[in-house]
């Protein structure tokens, strides 16, 4: 399969709890993003990375979240402390050139 | 008020019928225009992009933007039970950075 692929698909954690998600963007692409998106609404741009560098953050990325790209590949989304308004699908999409494809999420759970 | 609204729907149209999918925006720096396609617990698909005004035609498929009304739209031709699904707008400022997605609307193709 050579699309976006993320892991875990589902997680679920209690309050508080540290998550890691991993996004794998298809190769040679050299942009990544993140997205959230709750029930009902269209997903929202959390933060974007060309190559290693963190280019544009989201002002809904709080202190307690944080991405890298380590060496330009593979990218991981942490979130501290987690909150139930953390709740969410976060998505992964990448691109080389206009037109994002996006991965098939990981559907976070906060008890 | 949103930089993208998009009616949620939902809309039901009988199998064959041509649906029209709307947007409107208010950022007029938007140049790049998306439309994804989610099915339910999925991440978006691509399904087209225009730059800037005119339209864009790719199968049954045709993107339109009025730039001047800052208006979108997406028209399906002769639809299909399996094109029943969520449909995103996501215009962007530039060729790279972040999408600006609607709510979606939810679109059902009865057979």
């Amino acid at each position: 399969d050579t699309g976006v692929s993320q892991d875990p698909r589902h997680k679920i954690t209690k309050r508080g709890q540290n998550v890691t998600f991993r996004c794998d963007p298809i190769s040679e692409h050299n942009r990544l993003y993140w997205y959230r998106q709750t029930l009902g609404q269209g997903p929202e741009f959390l933060t974007y990375f060309q190559n290693e560098a963190q280019l544009e953050k989201s002002r809904l990325l709080s202190d307690r979240f944080s991405a890298e790209r380590p060496k330009g590949s593979f990218s991981t989304l942490e979130i501290q402390r987690t909150e139930q308004g953390d709740s969410a699908m976060y998505l992964c999409a990448s691109s080389l050139v206009t037109g994002e494809f996006f991965g098939p999420g990981t559907r976070l759970t906060v008890l | 008020q949103k930089e993208v609204e998009q009616d949620p729907g939902p809309l039901s149209v009988p199998e064959g019928a041509i649906v029209s999918l709307n947007c409107t925006y208010s950022n007029s720096a938007f140049q790049y225009f998306m439309w994804y396609r989610q099915y339910s617990r999925k991440g978006p698909e691509l399904l087209m992009y225009t730059y800037s005004s005119g339209n864009k035609e790719d199968g049954r498929f045709t993107a339109q933007v009025d730039k001047s009304s800052k208006y979108i739209s997406l028209f399906i031709r002769d639809s299909q039970p399996s094109d029943s699904a969520t449909y995103l707008c996501a215009p962007r400022s530039g060729n790279t950075g972040k999408l600006i997605f609607g709510q979606g609307t939810t679109l059902q193709v009865k057979p």
